[in-house]
């Protein structure tokens, strides 16, 4: 069973076009992330949630919305994408958000907007 | 802005032993030492982490600096599967565990 799952793997749309990626982990897990990877490579933390509750939210634009139905879930919704928004977005989640915590990522979205 | 800082690129015999450098000179008492990796194609994956003392795992070993300023990965026998970027973090205390990349260290392994 995959730990941390992601939908769809690949994502090819229209600019102005609005989006979502889901992401669900099966480890019983309190937190998940939502990260960016763009083509330089660099990964950075977009948002963090906690049982629910949004805890990091890293200066995303607006048109970005994680929305977390329950614990075991952290989807993604992305409106009027933008030619920048290409980039592959990995899902996270680990026990609780604590230093000493491992994360553990999913495969990967990989987002082209054209 | 991430606190690490690692060589681009190394390369490594397969079957030998690598040592993969990371600096972190402003660490704080309660930064965690963490080690990601991520293969081609794939999600980052955890290593190992440590705090102050040298720690060992199924994957690797952690090497910390007596000042804690710089640390060291060690893979005892690199195998073609282990060529990735490996990523040096430091793990902020009440940060809400947030991974904070830097560039990595992308390992090639040659047969």
């Amino acid at each position: 069973d995959t730990a941390v799952s992601q939908t769809p793997k690949y994502l090819v749309t229209q600019m102005g076009n609005d989006k979502s990626i889901k992401c669900e982990q099966n480890l019983g897990h309190d937190t998940m992330y939502w990260y960016k990877q763009d083509s330089k490579k660099f990964l950075k933390i977009m948002f963090s949630y906690n049982n629910k509750e949004l805890i990091i939210n890293e200066t995303v634009p607006n048109r970005f919305s994680p929305k977390s139905p329950d614990k075991a879930h952290l989807n993604l919704h992305i409106n009027s994408l933008e030619l920048g928004d290409s980039a592959v977005y990995f899902c996270a989640s680990s026990r609780r958000g604590a230093s000493t915590d491992t994360q553990y990522f999913g495969p990967g979205t990989r987002l082209t907007v054209l | 802005d991430a606190k690490t800082t690692q060589p681009n690129s190394m390369e490594s015999n397969e079957e030998e032993p690598v040592h993969l450098p990371c600096n972190h000179s402003t660490i704080s008492g309660t930064d965690y030492i963490h080690w990601y990796r991520q293969l081609p194609s794939q999600g980052p994956e955890y290593v190992i982490h440590g705090l102050t003392s040298n720690v060992n795992n199924r994957m690797a070993s952690l090497a910390i600096a007596e000042d804690r300023k710089s640390s060291t990965l060690i893979l005892h026998r690199a195998t073609l599967r282990d060529a990735a970027v490996y990523y040096c973090i430091l793990k902020i205390y009440n940060q809400g565990g947030k991974l904070i990349f830097g560039q990595g260290t992308e390992l090639s392994v040659k047969p």
